[in-house]
């Protein structure tokens, strides 16, 4: 049973450039939460996908939007691309449920903004 | 919003008890969870606590939570040098759906 997959592993752009990160969730799961890992840092919320929809957000700006496929997996995407935007972006599977008490974590995309 | 506080670094002889501890805001927490990562890796689930329980263990590992001053532990009987990485607290608040609220991690280092 594969776990929490996500791609690239790692990746460079330069600032005012758009990036695309993947992920697929553990089987038998049909919701995805992305979270912004920086540097020294606990990760941050930045939104959740469930049914294709958008369910909850954090306090990310509109450069970072994403989509939900209908095979659960996902998509991050982050547009105009500024220096503060470099962190380790993971990302997290569950079931929806409002009392669900664990998430899964894969292993996270090294995003480098130069 | 929701805060999440932890100490920035412990350090342990190999075969002692590690003890890490967190602080939380949030009073409406349903559940609390412990991640442990490693360098270069993402985050790995320890163990977690429902809000109504006050204590839980599970192997090497024994959490308590005292929900009246918002305090949560996570103690590792007979800390190994594997042990050594970055532990992450985490809360779910009643109404967060799925979403955590992670302090910024303890790094634990294990002396052999």
């Amino acid at each position: 049973d594969a776990g929490v997959t996500q791609s690239p592993t790692h990746l460079i752009k330069t600032r005012g450039q758009q990036v695309t990160l993947r992920c697929s969730p553990k089987s038998g799961h049909d919701t995805v939460s992305w979270y912004q890992q920086a540097l020294g840092q606990g990760p941050q919320f930045i939104f959740q996908y469930y049914e294709e929809e958008e369910r909850q957000r954090g306090n990310f700006p509109d450069r970072f939007s994403g989509h939900q496929f209908p095979n659960y997996s996902s998509e991050l995407n982050v547009n105009a691309l500024l220096l503060g935007d470099s962190a380790l972006y993971l990302c997290a599977s569950s079931r929806y449920s409002t009392t669900n008490e664990k998430l899964f974590f894969g292993s996270g995309t090294q995003l480098s903004v130069l | 919003g929701e805060d999440v506080e932890q100490s920035l670094f412990l350090s342990v002889r190999e075969g002692d008890s590690s003890v890490i501890n967190c602080t939380y805001t949030d009073s409406s927490s349903t559940y609390l969870y412990w991640y442990k990562q490693e360098p270069g890796a993402g985050l790995q689930l320890l163990t977690y606590i429902f809000s109504n329980m006050d204590m839980k263990q599970d192997q090497r590992l024994t959490v308590l939570l005292n929900k009246k001053d918002k305090h949560l532990s996570l103690r590792i009987a007979d800390t190994q040098t594997g042990d050594s990485a970055i532990y992450f607290c985490a809360e779910m608040g009643e109404n967060a759906g799925n979403m955590l609220t992670f302090g910024g991690g303890t790094r634990l280092m294990v002396k052999p």
